[in-house]
């Protein structure tokens, strides 16, 4: 069974940093790239960062890019997002989400999504 | 930016048949998926490549893509249908999700 649990989330000051995980099992991690995706209180889903299955390739959206970094540890099947330079609005539940296509790192749907873990950017 | 526009809301009878719209630049060119979000519940995958069911998911829900327009279908929609709808393509390297659509079974 596949399961993904996210971890690290929390209050943060704006101007701080937080570093999020996501356990993954239940299937050969390196194989698949990952995602974050995000979604602000009562608000849609904003997809956030990926990472190829490999970790060489890696890409942003443009509300994140510089301040945000994905990485993975496929020795610990663990995918990771560290978080610089918060602001209010990255304020969202974050999601770690398993593309449904192997060794694909674009073009493919998400068909595994954690449980989510808050992140709260406030003074 | 590459963007998805959905309608806020679609209200549908239970029974009846559902159509979400997702438009988008020359949508038809790429594929299109669609996720189903309970409140307090993470997304679930309803379809993929435009027309395409998950192990698991019921057969009334369906899908197509053409030109500017993907469309979610839901036949004889059912009181556990009610949820938000959200549609999602990759625009080159960049992941885009639509902006939602909350299904109200009346």
């Amino acid at each position: 069974e596949v399961q993904l649990l996210e971890s690290g989330g929390g209050l943060v000051q704006p101007g701080g940093s937080l570093r999020l995980s996501c356990a993954a099992s239940g299937f050969t991690f390196s194989s698949y790239a990952m995602s974050w995706v995000r979604q602000a209180p009562g608000k849609g889903l904003e997809w956030v960062s990926v990472i190829s299955g490999s970790g060489g390739v890696t890409y942003y959206a443009d509300s994140v890019k510089g301040r945000f970094t994905i990485s993975r540890d496929n020795s610990k099947n663990t995918l990771y997002l560290q978080m610089n330079s918060l602001r209010a609005e990255d304020t969202a539940v974050y999601y770690c989400a398993k593309e449904a296509v192997v060794l694909v790192v674009t073009d493919s749907p998400f068909d595994y999504w954690g449980q989510g873990t808050l992140v709260t950017v406030s003074s | 930016s590459y963007e998805l526009i959905q309608p806020p809301s679609v209200s549908v009878s239970p029974g009846q048949t559902a159509n979400i719209t997702c438009s988008g630049d020359k949508l038809g060119d790429k594929y299109a998926c669609w996720y189903q979000q309970k409140p307090g519940q993470s997304p679930v995958l309803v379809i993929y490549q435009d027309n395409k069911r998950p192990s698991g998911i019921p057969e009334r829900f369906s899908g197509s893509n053409s030109g500017n327009t993907a469309t979610l279908t839901i036949s004889g929609t059912q009181a556990m249908d009610e949820a938000d709808y959200y549609c999602q393509a990759w625009d080159s390297t960049t992941g885009v999700f639509g902006t939602g659509t909350k299904v109200t079974v009346l």
